[in-house]
Parts: C-alpha cells; sequence; structure tokens
C-alpha cells in the first residue's frame, strides 16, 4: 500500500472548519483515500472515502486533488466532540489498512 | 443494528500464558480483520478472515493465530505471550468485498502482560 504523509497536529477552533491535509504521491490508480478517526480509548471510525472525486456525507467532505497526490478532509463545523486522531489511508484492499501516525487534532473552546 | 462486540474488555495475563481474544462482527458482515495498537508501532494488522478462511496476513510471528466460524464470529490467540504482546487488539468487521469498503470497528480488548 501507498504511505501517507500527515502533520503530527493541528489546531482548530469550535465552530471554524478544520481543513487536515494528507500527501500521498505514490498512490496508484485503483487505490482509495479512506480517513477514519479515533477518539481516545476507543476503536477507529470510519469517516469517508474516495477514489478519485470529491466526496461529502454527513460527518465531512473529501477534497482530491486532480494528480491524486494530495487530498483534505474538511470537518465543516469542528465541535469539542471532533477532537481525535485522524488517519488518512490509501489502499484497495479495504479489509487491510495500513495506518500510518495520523493527525492529532485538538479542537479548542 | 448491534456493532462490533469484542470480549473481554480488559485481560491481564502473565509471561508464557495464552490468550483468547473474541470478536462478534456486525450482522451480515462476512470479513472481520484484527489489528494490534501499541504506543510505539501504532496501529498494525494482524489477519482477515473472510468465510471461515484466512485471506490476508501481516508481518506477526507464528504465535498469533485467529479463526473465524461459520457465523462469522472470529476469535484470535496469541500463545506464549510476551510483555511487548501488551496491546490495544481491536477487530473490525465488514460485507467484505474489496476496495471500496468501510471497517465498523469494535472498542477493542486491553491486553496486559506482566
Amino acid at each position: 500500500d501507498a504511505k501517507t504523509t500527515q502533520p503530527p497536529s493541528m489546531d482548530c477552533a469550535e465552530g471554524r472548519a478544520a481543513n487536515l491535509p494528507c500527501n500521498h504521491s505514490t498512490i496508484s490508480g485503483n487505490e482509495y483515500v479512506y480517513w477514519y478517526r479515533q477518539i481516545h480509548s476507543q476503536g477507529p471510525q470510519y469517516i469517508i472515502h474516495g477514489l478519485k472525486n470529491n466526496e461529502t456525507n454527513e460527518m465531512a467532505s473529501l477534497i482530491i486533488t486532480e494528480d491524486r497526490k494530495s487530498s483534505t478532509l474538511i470537518l465543516p463545523h469542528a465541535t469539542l466532540r471532533d477532537t481525535a486522531v485522524y488517519y488518512c489511508i490509501v489502499g484497495n484492499a479495504g479489509n487491510m489498512l495500513t495506518f500510518g501516525g495520523g493527525t492529532r487534532l485538538m479542537v479548542k473552546p | 443494528k448491534a456493532g462490533v462486540t469484542q470480549t473481554p474488555r480488559y485481560l491481564i495475563k502473565t509471561r508464557g500464558q495464552q490468550v483468547t481474544l473474541s470478536c462478534s462482527p456486525i450482522s451480515g458482515h462476512r470479513s472481520v480483520s484484527w489489528y494490534q495498537q501499541t504506543p510505539g508501532q501504532g496501529l498494525q494488522f494482524l489477519f482477515e478472515y473472510f468465510s471461515e478462511t484466512q485471506r490476508n496476513k501481516g508481518n506477526f510471528p507464528g504465535r498469533f493465530s485467529g479463526r473465524q466460524f461459520s457465523n462469522s464470529r472470529s476469535e484470535m490467540n496469541v500463545s506464549t505471550l510476551e510483555l511487548g504482546d501488551s496491546a490495544l487488539y481491536l477487530c473490525a468487521s465488514s460485507r467484505g468485498g474489496r476496495g471500496d469498503e468501510k471497517l465498523f470497528f469494535g472498542s477493542g480488548t486491553q491486553l496486559s502482560v506482566l
């Protein structure tokens, strides 16, 4: 699986949009971009995934660049409960994910 | 719909013992995968079972094994426990397709080896 690069930590003000970047320059054509998050002491939670097009669901939006070498996860109105570690993962074997270090997002009042 | 259930939630064992962890997937899900999470190594893939067969395997020693039953429930076993096996063990389930799949994780079993 391709590797990803994420900033180790980010802060965001409550109510503002949180934009989490991810670089995946070696992604291959059939690999998806997945985002999961993990709140302390819980299992990771699926957020969103995409292949080429931008995606949006009730939790977040995923913006994938045209060359697919990077993506951004957008939480439109961050709340304190969004404080978590966010993992960007690329792959095509949905059940065999390679997690990196993730980004620790701290949402502050 | 019930989520992924892992038992027990906490476990304390001593070196040399063996341990069995259990995972009940979401109803209708046929794939179960297992992950180990430690502060030093992060989240690492152990193996995946689909229809009672191991479909994928990570880079872990043979002391780590698993199985899946006909009702899709899965167990993982660690024999001859070492201190380094102390970790949060997470189970995830999915429908079992490829690529375009989302995983649903349980809350994990926290294993402490003394």
